[in-house]
């Protein structure tokens, strides 16, 4: 059975950093790419990034770029995000996602359970 | 970037009936289109791929529809487990975009 076990999250005063963490389980972690997807409050969903099998491609969206680092260790089956410079925009909920297939354009199969950012002074 | 649009943005129907969204990319994504279904308070859930591929586990009165830059999403006899927030997202261009989704409830 797949798992995606996020953990981090929390609030975080305006240009603070935080680092966000899913613990993978029940597939082959280093085979699939991996992404974030946040929702603010209220809204839909938003893609943020993405992160290659072996790591070695990462892909984020405009709107984080050069302040978000989408990285993997897949010694520890674990994906992170590490979300520096952070806006009152920024405040969503945070979804790790599994890639359904080998190739990373392809579909989101499996979400995480969701953690809570919220960045407020 | 694709922009995704749906249609209608809520619906409201009896249980039994069928029920029908739509979804317009701004441009031609293939069938590189997938369909989530997201529970008050919980995470999205795939239900449909590829455009009209069911995932697995997922009942079949769910289904989809399209390719190139017009799908359907229909549930064949809406059940009151199926209240919830749909949304279709492509796949096939960088950044990947979701429509803003259908919010479904009961009559």
């Amino acid at each position: 059975e797949v798992q995606l076990l996020q953990s981090g999250g929390g609030l975080v005063q305006p240009a603070g950093s935080l680092r966000l963490s899913c613990a993978a389980s029940g597939f082959t972690f280093s085979s699939y790419p991996m992404n974030w997807v946040r929702q603010a409050p209220g809204k839909g969903l938003e893609w943020v990034s993405t992160i290659s099998g072996s790591g070695g491609r990462t892909y984020c969206a405009d709107s984080v770029k050069g302040r978000f680092t989408i990285s993997r260790d897949n010694s520890r089956n674990t994906l992170y995000v590490q979300m520096n410079s952070l806006r009152a925009e920024d405040t969503a909920v945070y979804y790790c996602v599994k890639t359904g297939a080998m190739a990373t354009m392809s579909q989101f199969d499996y979400w995480g359970q969701g953690t809570l950012v919220t960045v407020s002074s | 970037d694709i922009q995704m649009t749906q249609s209608p943005s809520s619906l409201s129907a009896s249980v039994g009936d069928r029920v029908t969204i739509t979804c317009q990319a701004s441009q031609d994504i293939s069938n590189y289109l997938s369909w989530h279904q997201q529970k008050p308070g919980k995470a999205p859930k795939l239900l449909i791929y590829d455009a009209s591929n069911l995932e697995t586990g997922v009942p079949s009165r769910f289904s989809g529809s399209g390719s190139g830059t017009d799908f359907t999403f229909t549930i064949s006899s809406l059940q009151p487990e199926d209240i919830a927030t749909y949304y279709c997202q492509q796949y096939d261009n960088l950044p990947f975009t979701f429509g803003p989704g259908t919010k479904v409830d009961i009559k």
